[in-house]
């Protein structure tokens, strides 16, 4: 269980063109999912906190008319990146969030395969 | 604010060797939540195990061992006769009652046959 999708894993577009991303948990409903960007061997950098039917929360510095998210479902979310430029190329990665009882009751992120954009 | 330091960037080991990644975290909460993820090349992050702050029970799976110890505010982890599958980079993580991950910078791994 807990198997999250991302959609596309690898975009590769035109400078001023925008990008959709889509996360899905297939087998859970997840309350909240995340946005994160990875740079080449840098860890992972929060962009912003998605919860289903309201509006995104974004990281300090996110600019969020540039990485517009909507999470429509339980189980979807998307990250659009608008009029992408080549320094929005990056590693995507979102997560959803579940909740676990048992010796550790929190919420657990698990993450998407990820995807890698390119912006030419 | 919490903070959480892998002072580790790379460690490269012989296949059979043991190999402990460490973990110090900073907060300030009482009631906090410490999490290890495993990114292999792929790419994707691969939850290994979560620990809350008042659970200072090491834990084993396998070749997998996690030591907790809120003294030092430490939460290392020790792979067992590595093989070349664990080459990866592992992230310690923190979150508090936000849930939103604090990451550590991650320790690169190098298994070599």
């Amino acid at each position: 269980g807990a198997v999250v999708s991302q959609h596309p894993s690898r975009v590769i577009c035109k400078s001023g063109t925008s990008v959709k991303i889509e996360c899905r948990s297939l087998d859970f409903q997840a309350t909240t999912m995340f946005w994160y960007r990875q740079f080449p061997k840098q860890s992972l950098m929060l962009m912003a906190t998605s919860n289903e039917g309201s509006k995104a929360t974004y990281e300090q510095g996110v600019e969020k008319d540039k990485f517009l998210i909507n999470h429509a479902s339980l189980t979807l979310s998307t990250l659009t990146v608008t009029s992408a430029h080549p320094e929005d190329s990056s590693f995507y990665i979102c997560s959803a969030s579940r909740h676990e009882g048992g010796r550790t009751s929190t919420d657990t992120q698990y993450f998407g395969p990820g995807t890698r954009l390119t912006v030419l | 604010a919490q903070k959480v330091t892998q002072a580790q960037t790379e460690i490269s080991v012989v296949e059979k060797e043991d190999v402990t990644l460490d973990c110090v975290y900073e907060t300030r909460d009482t009631t906090y939540y410490l999490f290890w993820y495993k990114q292999p090349p792929s790419g994707e992050l691969v939850f290994l195990i979560r620990r809350n702050s008042f659970d200072e029970q090491n834990e084993i799976s396998g070749r997998y061992s996690w030591n907790f110890q809120k003294s030092t505010s430490s939460f290392n982890f020790t792979i067992t006769a590595s093989q070349v599958v664990d080459s990866a980079v592992y992230f310690c993580a923190l979150t508090l009652n936000d849930y939103k991950l604090s990451f550590g910078a991650g320790t690169t791994v190098t298994v070599r046959a």
